[in-house]
């Protein structure tokens, strides 16, 4: 079982709706959580960091469940530029990341 | 812009050659880590540095690989005796910017092993 499972879609949506996407993971030790964007061909860029106490960047809202163990990403009014995978990532103290394979959203006009 | 630079960009190489890849960032960083992406996953950690100390090693470093940050700035990753399983996309990042935690990648070096 791959310690982090993200639906690898695509989520296709068209432009200006809401899409959620989560993750679960199966290490409890995980510490710090984390959603990166890749666009095609590019290195990942960190988007948001997650805490427990859910966080909110424009038009990004990020959750955590420490108890469930899942993060989610939150996109509202979904513009094309958008258009990336989705990956879910996690620090469990070991200093490395952990990443998800990633959930590609295309959103469509 | 994360300010680290990876050269070169792209590498084809016949099976059975030795590939050497460069990380630099633009100021120094303690932590640098390196990790190798396949197409359809994400990325997967390989080794990490604290300035010039190599404090970790993934399982997938088989011994084929190593990696060197002799001054605690730029690193260098060398495969040996490539194989077509090495065909991926290696990145570098660096972390302790906006946090304990959170790391930045360069752009990566996208290898092909004919």
């Amino acid at each position: 079982r791959k310690e982090v499972e993200q639906d690898p879609g695509p989520f296709n949506v068209p432009e200006g709706a809401t899409v959620a996407f989560n993750c679960t993971y199966s290490n409890s030790a995980s510490q710090s959580f984390f959603w990166y964007r890749q666009d095609c061909r590019k290195e990942p860029k960190l988007l948001m960091s997650v805490y427990s106490s859910g966080n909110e960047d424009g038009r990004f809202t990020a959750q955590l469940n420490r108890a469930s163990q899942y993060i989610s990403l939150l996109i509202r009014d979904s513009k094309l530029s958008d258009s990336a995978t989705y990956l879910c990532v996690m620090d469990t103290g070991r200093r490395a990341l952990t990443f998800g394979s990633g959930t590609r959203l295309q959103v469509q006009p | 812009d994360t300010g680290v630079s990876q050269d070169p960009r792209h590498k084809i190489t016949k099976r059975g050659q030795n590939v050497t890849f460069r990380c630099d960032p633009i100021s120094e960083h303690n932590r640098l880590y390196w990790y190798r992406q396949t197409l359809g996953q994400g990325p997967e950690f390989l080794t990490y540095f604290q300035n010039e100390a190599q404090l970790e090693k993934s399982r997938l470093l088989s011994d084929r690989f190593s990696a060197e940050r002799p001054k605690g700035s730029f690193s260098t990753l060398e495969i040996q005796r490539t194989e077509q399983g090495d065909s991926a996309m290696y990145l570098c990042a660096f972390g302790g910017l906006a946090g304990v935690d959170t790391q930045y990648f360069g752009p990566g070096t996208r290898l092909t092993v004919l």
